[in-house]
């Protein structure tokens, strides 16, 4: 088993929806939750990055992590036809000095117009 | 430059031929990363470079990897005697620190060992 799931997808939403996007993890150690973006045969860009839990806002994108539960959340509001990308959600425990990240298997997703 | 960047942008190779790839960190960046992204699979860590400590190699999925960062800088992913199963999106990311910085990526160097 995997430390962290991820949804493959893809998932495809007409403009304008609310997009929901998740992942689950294993390892209670984890404190450090990010998502990124990755666009085609482009690199990841960090987009949200949230320690322990709670709620995250930026913009249209909320950020939400749930530790008992062991399970976080991305949403997208009004989502733009430029949101469509793959979205890989990341990992770290604390104190790990080197950030290695454990990133989930990323959603492809596709807004249509 | 702005970002990190990786050269080349794509390999292909045949099977057993070494290949190196690489990577230019953002100017300052003291830490710089190595993930591989194959398909269907998340970025998967496979090395570390901080300062002049020594590297953390702990993800490198067998001995035929090996990298190198020459002065603080340019680091190079060497894979020798290539298999099919090494074909993947090799990244690079660097940070300003070994702490909790942002990582930023390059573009990935994508190969194909046919």
């Amino acid at each position: 088993q995997k430390e962290v799931e991820q949804d493959p997808g893809p998932l495809s939403v007409p403009e304008g929806a609310i997009v929901s996007l998740n992942c689950t993890y294993s390892n209670s150690a984890f404190q450090y939750f990010m998502w990124y973006r990755q666009y085609s045969r482009k690199g990841p860009e960090l987009l949200m990055y949230t320690y322990s839990s709670g709620n995250k806002e930026d913009g249209r994108f909320t950020a939400q992590v749930d530790k008992s539960s062991k399970y976080i959340s991305l949403f997208i509001r009004d989502s733009q036809p430029s949101d469509s990308a793959t979205y890989l959600c990341a990992m770290l425990p604390p104190d790990q000095g080197a950030q290695k990240l454990v990133f989930g298997q990323g959603t492809r997703l596709t807004i249509n117009p | 430059g702005a970002g990190v960047s990786q050269s080349p942008s794509n390999k292909v190779t045949e099977k057993g031929k070494d290949v190196e790839l690489r990577c230019d960190p953002i100017s300052g960046h003291t830490a710089l990363y190595w993930y591989r992204q194959s398909l269907g699979q998340g970025l998967e860590f496979l090395i570390y470079f901080q300062g002049n400590s020594a590297p953390d190699k702990s993800g490198l999925p067998s001995d035929r990897f090996s990298a190198e960062r020459t002065g603080g800088s340019v680091s190079t992913l060497t894979i020798q005697r290539t298999q099919q199963e090494d074909s993947a999106v090799y990244l690079c990311a660097s940070t300003k620190g070994p702490s909790t910085d942002t990582q930023y990526f390059g573009p990935g160097t994508r190969l194909t060992v046919l």
